[in-house]
């Protein structure tokens, strides 16, 4: 997986409880994505960093918060979980802007809030 | 990494025989494209990529063709093996573009 680890794996959570999940790359690439993916929606991007401390929203943001203090991790936190966010949660790398160069996925983080 | 919809289109083929999967894009503006694999439990698997200054590329049994007319994809797997069972999907972005929009995908059963 292109030198990309996620963390957890899999992670069972109650609504309301806070949960962050992480993203760690050995790549040393500039540009980090979250996305998730439920049946008959695909990939969907919600947050994504373009260098260190430097984040942007993407399609489906509203609940979710990132950080990037260090250009290896990029962590993805749900405040509050709702069961609208049990999902499988994926990261992504790229050394270049998404409309340059190829995103490469880790393995995903399957997460179900009760 | 189940990405397995009730809705998604499934291709059926017959391992050896040659298959093609077609993606219909939205943003006429896009001119890069790619395509990924992804099998159950995995993350997307990087497979080819295309700029729209081409209307083809090749790469290792695998070939896209890109129709910019009519915003249409298409990847072709020649001589399609068991290990090709997965979903496949196809993505577009622009120059300077940030994001990639994904399609929702399409489900290849090969048949032994």
């Amino acid at each position: 997986d292109a030198g990309i680890t996620q963390s957890p794996r899999h992670k069972v959570t109650e609504t309301g409880t806070p949960v962050t999940l992480r993203c760690h790359q050995t790549e040393n690439h500039r540009y980090m994505y979250w996305y998730r993916q439920d049946p008959g929606h695909g990939l969907r991007l919600i947050h994504y960093s373009y260098g260190v401390k430097d984040t942007d929203k993407g399609e489906v943001s509203d609940g979710y918060s990132v950080s990037r203090s260090k250009t290896e991790d990029f962590l993805l936190t749900l405040e509050s979980a709702t069961s609208s966010q049990t999902s499988v949660y994926f990261c992504a790398i790229s050394p270049g802007l998404a409309g340059e160069s190829e995103q490469y996925f880790g393995p995903g983080t399957r997460l179900t809030v009760t | 990494g189940e990405s397995v919809g009730l809705h998604l289109p499934t291709l059926s083929v017959q391992e050896g025989d040659n298959s093609i999967i077609n993606c219909a894009y939205s943003n006429s503006a896009s001119d890069y494209f790619i395509w990924y694999k992804q099998e159950s439990g995995k993350g997307p698997q990087f497979i080819i990529d295309i700029r729209s200054n081409m209307d083809k590329r090749q790469g290792q049994r695998v070939t896209v063709l890109l129709n910019k007319t009519v915003k249409h994809l298409s990847l072709q797997i020649a001589a399609t093996q068991p290990g090709d069972s997965a979903v496949y999907f196809c993505a577009e972005s622009y120059r300077g573009g940030n994001k990639l929009v994904f399609g929702a995908g399409t489900i290849l059963r090969v048949k032994s």
